[in-house]
Order: structure tokens, then C-alpha cells, then sequence
């Protein structure tokens, strides 16, 4: 079975430019994750989907950064424009997201961008 | 909000040695997870815990969740190399696991 598959592995922009991370989940996995993760730092979680519909963005920077998965499956992250600080590792995961259930998480390999 | 330390932040043992990572939350927990990240790797999930005080074991690696649900420690008996990573603790209070804070990690490296 195919793990959580993110496209591109690495990304270098210029601040001020647009950049788009793109994330497969696992077939079948309900729930999508969008975290950052800062080097030495844990993840820190942007954006939880439930099928289509965001139900967790409280830590989404909105006025830069923006998510969606229009159809329940695949997944799209923005940041416009990318600030210096912006630079990380963008980490999606997705889990079965079973009501009721403890799910564990599986995580794609990440995005790592460095804005110059 | 909430918030997850981890201590030791680094630890270099040598092969055969035990290792232990302790975790604490500001608040109580649902359960606990535990994730391991190879260098240059993403997390991937070792464990969970549910139960006040409960332990669970996978071969050398042994998690324990504390008696007020705060606090949690992962210890590895007689390290070996194929041990070297990061081992994040990462609490959650949603009841399902999908709002989890991580740790801030401990990073472990073994030499021979």
C-alpha cells in the first residue's frame, strides 16, 4: 500500500513569491494534516481536514497561507507571499479518522522549502 | 495553550546503554502518542497510550503513561545504532487523536 505522497521535496523561492505543496493521502484515510515543522522543533499543526472540510485551522496563518482539498481526497497548501521565516519542512499526514477511535497518524516525507 | 517539553533535549549514549525520554504536558491528556524521526526522515508512529498508568512494551522499547495522565517516559534498554533519531511525545485532548501537540523531542544518538 502506498504511503501519504507529497510533491515537491524541495522547493527554493525567492521571498515575496507563491508556493504550493501538493499532498496524496493514503486511500481510504478520512482526515488530512497539514503541519510545519522548524528544524530541532516537533511538528506544529496548520490545518486538519475531515474529508472536505477544514475543521481545524485556528493555526493557519490566513493572510499568507491558505488549504484545500475540494474533493475529500488530495491537498493543496499555498503560502503567497513566502516570507523568510517561512522556512521549513511542510509535513502532511493523514489518518483513518474513525469516530470514536484513536487514530494513529501517517506522515508523507514533506516539502522542504527554503525562501531566500 | 497547551504544551508539551520533553527532556533530555539530546542525549549521546554509547551501544548498549539505556535511554530514557520524559515527557510532561501543562494539561491532562486523552492519550499520548509516541513517534520516532529518523535524520532526515518524517514521523512515524511507535505508540499509544490510553490508560492512567499503563505500559506497554515493543522489544527493547518500553512506554509508560503517568498516574494523572501528564506526563509519560519512553526508555529503550541496550541501545543499538538502528535507534538514532528523534523520538517525539505528542499529547492529545480531542479523545480521538486528531489534535495532537507534539514534544519538543529528544534527539538520541548512539556511537559504538
Amino acid at each position: 500500500e502506498a504511503g501519504v505522497v507529497q510533491s515537491p521535496r524541495y522547493k527554493i523561492i525567492e521571498k515575496k513569491q507563491p508556493v504550493a505543496f501538493w499532498c496524496n493521502p493514503i486511500s481510504g484515510h478520512n482526515t488530512l494534516y497539514w503541519y510545519l515543522q522548524n528544524l530541532g522543533q516537533g511538528p506544529e499543526l496548520l490545518i486538519r481536514y475531515e474529508n472536505e472540510e477544514a475543521v481545524d485551522d485556528s493555526q493557519l496563518p490566513k493572510d499568507r497561507f491558505s488549504a484545500e482539498r475540494l474533493k475529500g481526497v488530495d491537498s493543496t497548501l499555498k503560502i503567497q507571499p513566502a516570507e523568510l521565516g517561512d522556512s521549513a519542512v511542510y509535513l502532511c499526514a493523514s489518518s483513518l479518522g474513525l469516530a470514536g477511535a484513536y487514530n494513529e497518524q501517517f506522515f508523507g516525507p514533506g516539502t522542504r522549502l527554503t525562501v531566500l | 495553550g497547551q504544551q508539551v517539553m520533553q527532556i533530555p533535549q539530546y542525549q549521546h549514549v554509547q551501544e548498549g546503554e539505556d535511554f530514557t525520554t520524559y515527557c510532561n504536558s501543562s494539561t491532562t491528556l486523552s492519550n499520548i502518542q509516541w513517534y520516532k524521526q529518523r535524520p532526515g526522515g518524517h514521523p512515524v508512529f511507535l505508540i499509544q497510550l490510553v490508560k492512567s498508568g499503563e505500559v506497554k512494551k515493543q522489544k527493547r522499547l518500553t512506554f509508560q503513561f503517568g498516574e494523572a495522565k501528564k506526563n509519560s517516559s519512553l526508555h529503550i534498554t541496550a541501545t543499538q545504532t538502528t535507534d538514532v533519531g528523534t523520538y517525539f511525545c505528542a499529547g492529545d485532548r480531542s479523545g480521538t487523536a486528531s489534535k495532537l501537540t507534539f514534544g519538543t523531542g529528544t534527539r538520541l544518538q548512539v556511537t559504538l
